[in-house]
């Protein structure tokens, strides 16, 4: 299906493990953006990329890792998770770098859940 | 650095009745601003967006905003609320020298009374 979609949709992990989100966009988007939605917060972001290969901080990036090898793909990974990384997780794709042509398409979203 | 602030956490209308969800914002220049709404289980949706000219923006699904430069607010409105419209809703802001990065208030959760 076209769009963009998100892996899993549900994860329960524990203290200290690894725990790697997915997300898939059918688009050919060059940036591509991870948020993070928490009661009170709104949506923060984590980390973007601008293209494969590139990837730059947000606003929230500690604890967090990135990386972009295809354009369609943008994986999320928590080294060592933590109970304050119980959140939901929200990935998000733009075609173009210019905020006028740029709507942010998002996906359904991963709840995480850190024990 | 930009902000965004959705003072009103929850709000509960009538289904039929006129709705106001207030956004304002924290910006040096004139910003990039959006709404978006977000169902329940579901990613978010741009409702509406304002970058340049007719302060006066409309969306989709029957909304409006309007940007008011003198108070910095892009307050979103809607005439007739339906059952449907139960969501939360997102204001949003850019910065015109950041292209790639928003920055979104923390939310207003709508409800609807039969």
């Amino acid at each position: 299906d076209a769009g963009i979609t998100q892996s899993p949709r549900y994860k329960i992990t524990e203290t200290g493990r690894q725990v790697t989100l997915m997300c898939h966009q059918t688009w050919s988007h060059s940036y591509m953006f991870w948020y993070r939605q928490d009661l009170g917060h709104g949506l923060r972001l984590i980390y973007y990329s601008a293209a494969a290969d590139i990837t730059d901080k947000g606003e929230v990036p500690d604890g967090y890792v990135v990386s972009r090898s295809k354009t369609e793909n943008f994986p999320l990974t928590l080294e060592s998770a933590t109970r304050s990384q119980t959140s939901v997780y929200f990935c998000a794709s733009s075609e173009s770098k210019a905020l006028i042509h740029n709507e942010q398409f998002f996906g359904p979203g991963t709840r995480l859940t850190v024990l | 650095a930009q902000s965004v602030t959705q003072p009103d956490i929850h709000i509960t209308v009538s289904e039929g009745a006129s709705l106001e969800l207030r956004c304002n914002y924290s910006y040096g220049a004139t910003p990039y601003l959006f709404w978006y709404v977000q169902s329940p289980g579901q990613g978010l949706q741009l409702l509406l967006k304002y970058f340049s000219g007719d302060t006066l923006v409309q969306g989709i699904k029957g909304f409006e905003a309007e940007f008011k430069r003198s108070q910095s607010s892009f307050n979103l409105r809607k005439p007739s609320v339906h059952w449907s419209d139960a969501a939360e809703y997102f204001c949003a802001v850019g910065a015109r020298s950041s292209a790639s990065k928003i920055i979104f208030g923390s939310g207003t959760r709508l409800s609807i009374r039969p």
